[in-house]
């Protein structure tokens, strides 16, 4: 199975800072990366896929980037409604795994 | 509007088993492929499994392989999912989730259905 690192576990920052949270897996899974968003008790919403590119209606200060095994989330201005826990999962291969998470919190 | 409603969710106790269902409308479900992914209480997601569109295609997590049983009707629009020999480590949120195959994600989410198994 792939495994998903992700790093910070969670990370505290103020409105307007940016933000970047990595994704690492275990072996080469070329773009096969998405990134989730997940408020307290809401389902996730699907933010980036194929890892860089956003879904529809996604604001334009989230972005993606990376290949093969290293991967990254960023948030350029971090505003208020984004504090949430965010989590990469691949789609290279199955079964689907997700990375453990991180908690994003505002200053 | 897209939605996915889980419903079958409950108190079980462990060795009993569970048949969750899931209600889809507002996409063309039969272009999707299917997926039940959980979320144990404080903890992150984990995929259990999923289904072509067309069900020729199945996949099951280790973890449940065996006990569990996937299952859809495109006639109907909806998932399912039979559950068997629960254990307590099935304890979690499940939802039913639409992939997206264009774009290779977990495109639509539904609430969740909550399951705990505990004697």
């Amino acid at each position: 199975d792939i495994q998903l690192t992700q790093s910070p576990s969670s990370l505290s920052a103020s409105v307007g800072d940016r933000v970047t949270i990595t994704c690492r897996a275990s072996q080469i899974i070329n773009t096969y990366v998405n990134w989730y968003q997940q408020k307290p008790g809401k389902a996730p919403k699907f933010l980036i896929y194929a890892a860089s590119t956003l879904q529809s209606g996604v604001p334009s200060r989230f972005g993606g980037s990376g290949s093969g095994t290293d991967f990254t989330l960023t948030i350029s201005s971090l505003q208020a409604e984004d504090s949430a826990t965010y989590y990469c999962q691949q789609s290279y291969s199955a079964p689907w795994t997700f990375g453990q998470g991180t908690k994003v919190e505002i200053k | 509007e897209v939605q996915l409603l889980e419903s079958g969710g409950g108190l079980v106790q462990p060795g009993r088993s569970l048949r969750l269902s899931c209600a889809a409308s507002g996409f063309a479900f039969d272009d999707y492929a299917m997926h039940w992914i959980r979320q144990a209480p404080g903890k992150g997601l984990e995929w259990v499994s999923g289904i072509s569109w067309n069900s020729a295609n199945i996949d099951y997590a280790d973890s449940v392989e065996g006990r569990f049983t996937i299952s859809r009707d495109n006639a109907k629009n909806s998932l399912y999912l039979q559950m068997t020999s629960l254990r307590a480590e099935d304890t979690a949120l499940y939802y039913c989730v639409a992939f997206n195959n264009y774009v290779e994600g977990f495109e639509y989410w539904g609430q969740g259905t909550p399951v705990t198994v505990s004697s």
